[in-house]
């Protein structure tokens, strides 16, 4: 069984230009999650969604940062403008409706200079 | 919302030695502590959980402990492998609210 993929692993941008994660969470997986993990530290939550509802975004700077969950499967995460403080990496994780067990993905290592 | 410690934060042990970290938690309602080994390069992988109607659980050279009175739950590793080396964050939750995690411990093993 495939794990959870994401795309792109790395990414490297200029200040102030636009930036978007993809992942794909393992089939059947209704909960999909967007931490953020800084060098260092464990990760934080961004976003987690249920199907297609975001039922915590509390944690989402959303000023600048977006996330949609189309259809309720895939999803994208996205950063406009992005600022040095944004480089981290980007995981992201699912889980089965109502399991503990959050299957995460490599993760998208940002990079802005 | 809810808040973890984990302590210490690098951990060096020779192999076969057992290793030990500790987390306490805030949230007297959480009932659900996993534990997540992430090696270089990857994402955290579950290795262990338990739940707060369970003192203690073990799978091979892997337990974790929970004290729900002192809000502090343990991974204990014995007879550690240089494979073991890795990152450990425990995590805590309440219900089916979102895991809150620890920073995370380097585990550093020695041959």
């Amino acid at each position: 069984e495939a794990g959870v993929v994401q795309s792109p692993r790395y990414k490297i941008i200029e200040k102030k230009q636009p930036v978007a994660f993809w992942c794909n969470p393992i089939s059947g997986h209704n909960t999909l999650y967007w931490y953020l993990q800084n060098l260092g530290q464990g990760p934080e939550l961004l976003i987690r969604y249920e199907n297609e509802e975001a039922v915590d975004d509390s944690q989402l700077p959303k000023d600048r940062f977006s996330a949609e969950r189309l259809k309720g499967v895939d999803s994208t995460l996205k950063i406009q403008p992005a600022e040095l403080g944004d480089s981290a990496v980007y995981l992201c994780a699912s889980s089965p409706v109502g399991a503990g067990e959050l299957f995460f993905g490599e993760g998208s290592r940002l990079t802005v200079l | 919302g809810e808040n973890v410690e984990q302590h210490p934060s690098t951990l060096s042990v020779q192999e076969g030695d057992s290793a030990v970290i500790k987390c306490t938690y805030s949230d007297s309602a959480s009932n659900y502590f996993p534990w997540y080994k992430q090696e270089l390069g990857k994402g955290p992988q579950l290795i262990i959980d338990i739940r707060s109607n369970v003192g203690e659980k073990k799978d091979q050279r892997i337990a974790v402990t929970l004290n729900k009175t002192a809000k502090h739950f343990s991974l204990h590793i014995t007879e550690t492998q240089p494979e073991d080396s890795a990152v450990y964050f425990c995590a805590a939750r309440a219900g089916y609210s979102t895991l809150t995690f620890g920073k995370g411990t380097m585990l550093l093993v020695s041959p």
